[in-house]
């Protein structure tokens, strides 16, 4: 079965800083999804970034980057110029397209002003 | 665009009484899912549908949790009865695919969640 580890239970940075929130998959799947979505406090989860695996290329959403190493079976997120909005939950999320989307644990992310 | 609506917000119930959480996805979006938020860890799907039919329920408590979408707009998820366990938030998404039988290649729209506290 799918996997979704997220080693990092909680992280902080800096606002206007830069930081890295890991995420780490197990699959034997050579095309699938991978996802960066944000849960706010009391607010519902949205979408920050999303990655194909047969693209080469890292996907960006404006301060939002990824690292996607698909033979290490890493997936990270990057955020640049960290804003006290940008506290959240950041859950890592999988899917191979017909299997359920499968979430990490999740990192706390605080931002400090 | 309206988004996913879910009510309640939040439930407080004894254990062993039943409870109904409702969701209304975004509009023309086929496939609707249910997942489980324990504290402190990740959603976890409980029962996807597309259109009115059930893709997959395979994690879901079929004892004592079950899921309607009769006409396949809205849903409804119940539980019956309730025990400590089941303390979470449920939360409501739904998508728009469009590959076929519900896979999924897209973004996942939530509701805000239904708050669930069984004493």
């Amino acid at each position: 079965a799918q996997t979704v580890t997220q080693s990092q239970p909680e992280m902080s940075v800096q606002e206007a800083e830069t930081v890295t929130l890991s995420c780490t998959y197990d699959t034997s799947e050579s095309d699938y999804y991978l996802f960066w979505y944000k849960q706010p406090p009391s607010r519902q989860m949205i979408l920050v970034i999303r990655q194909e695996a047969y693209k080469q290329q890292n996907a960006t959403e404006n301060r939002f980057s990824v690292n996607f190493q698909k033979a290490a079976k890493s997936f990270s997120l990057k955020i640049s110029d960290s804003q006290l909005g940008d506290a959240a939950m950041y859950f890592c999320a999988y899917t191979s397209g017909n299997t359920p989307l499968v979430f990490g644990k999740g990192t706390r992310l605080s931002v400090i002003a | 665009e309206a988004g996913v609506a879910q009510s309640p917000r939040y439930k407080i119930i004894e254990k062993r009484q039943s409870v109904a959480f409702w969701c209304n996805p975004i509009s023309g979006h086929a496939t609707l899912y249910w997942y489980q938020q324990i504290l402190g860890q990740g959603p976890k799907l409980l029962i996807q549908f597309q259109n009115n039919g059930v893709v997959d329920d395979s994690q879901l408590p079929k004892d004592r949790f079950s899921a309607e979408r009769l006409k396949g707009v809205d849903s409804t998820l119940k539980i019956q009865p309730a025990k400590l366990e089941d303390s979470a938030v449920y939360l409501c998404a739904s998508s728009s695919n469009t590959l076929g039988r519900g896979l999924l290649t897209g973004e996942l729209f939530f509701g805000e969640g239904s708050r669930l506290t069984v004493l």
